[in-house]
């Protein structure tokens, strides 16, 4: 089991450029989860989605944030354009179901100049 | 809605001393309840959880922690710190939806 794999690790990008997260969840893992982790705000949720549908998008926090679960098997966020304050680490968690532990990703660190 | 508190920030402990890092929640009934260490740059990792049966729940690296209906409460425990449990933790609760909601975290230093 590779757990959850995400990419890239690191990201530095430019104020207005579109940055795409790649999430990989654990095979058979039907729930999936994005986190942003900030100082000032913690671990906040992000979006969840249930079998690939989003279920709860309600912590995303502009339109400028999207987010698609295309298969099972993986899911991107996309920041289109970034701004400096998006400059979090983001990770991608999934669940065998809801309510179960969640298993999280390394995270990608995310810079935006 | 339900919340996760961890009153201390911060908590410095000798090696080798025990560790009890506070959390409370809040919420009508009894939520999943989760305890996770990160590691500076790191991600989340799973120390244990407690769904229901036995209050006094085992985790990995000798962690543990109980639930205490009356207080509302799941506080963590090891009995000897190492070095290697320098580390942030935070408490995460899930009540009757999939929203893991995590306290604000308690960073531990271990010192020598």
């Amino acid at each position: 089991d590779a757990g959850v794999i995400q990419s890239p690790r690191h990201e530095v990008t430019e104020m207005g450029q579109e940055v795409t997260l790649r999430c990989k969840p654990i095979s058979g893992h039907n729930s999936l989860f994005w986190y942003r982790q900030t100082m000032m705000r913690g671990l906040e949720l992000l979006i969840y989605f249930n079998n690939n549908v989003p279920i709860d998008d309600s912590g995303m926090p502009e339109d400028r944030f999207s987010a698609k679960m295309p298969n099972a098997s993986f899911s991107t966020l996309k920041i289109q354009p970034s701004e400096p304050r998006d400059s979090a680490v983001y990770f991608c968690a999934s669940s065998p179901r809801q309510g179960e532990g969640y298993t999280f990703g390394s995270g990608t660190r995310l810079t935006v100049v | 809605a339900q919340s996760v508190t961890q009153p201390d920030i911060h908590i410095t402990v000798s090696e080798g001393a025990s560790l009890e890092l506070r959390c409370n929640y809040s919420y009508g009934a009894t939520p999943y309840l989760f305890w996770y260490v990160q590691s500076p740059g790191q991600g989340l990792q799973l120390l244990l959880k407690y769904f229901s049966g036995d209050t006094l729940v085992q985790g990995i690296k000798g962690f543990e922690a109980e639930f205490k209906r009356s207080q509302s409460s799941f506080n963590l425990r090891k009995p000897s710190v190492h070095w290697s449990d320098a580390a942030e933790y935070f408490c995460a609760v899930v009540a009757n939806d999939y929203k893991l909601s995590f306290g604000a975290g308690t960073t531990v230093t271990v010192r020598a």
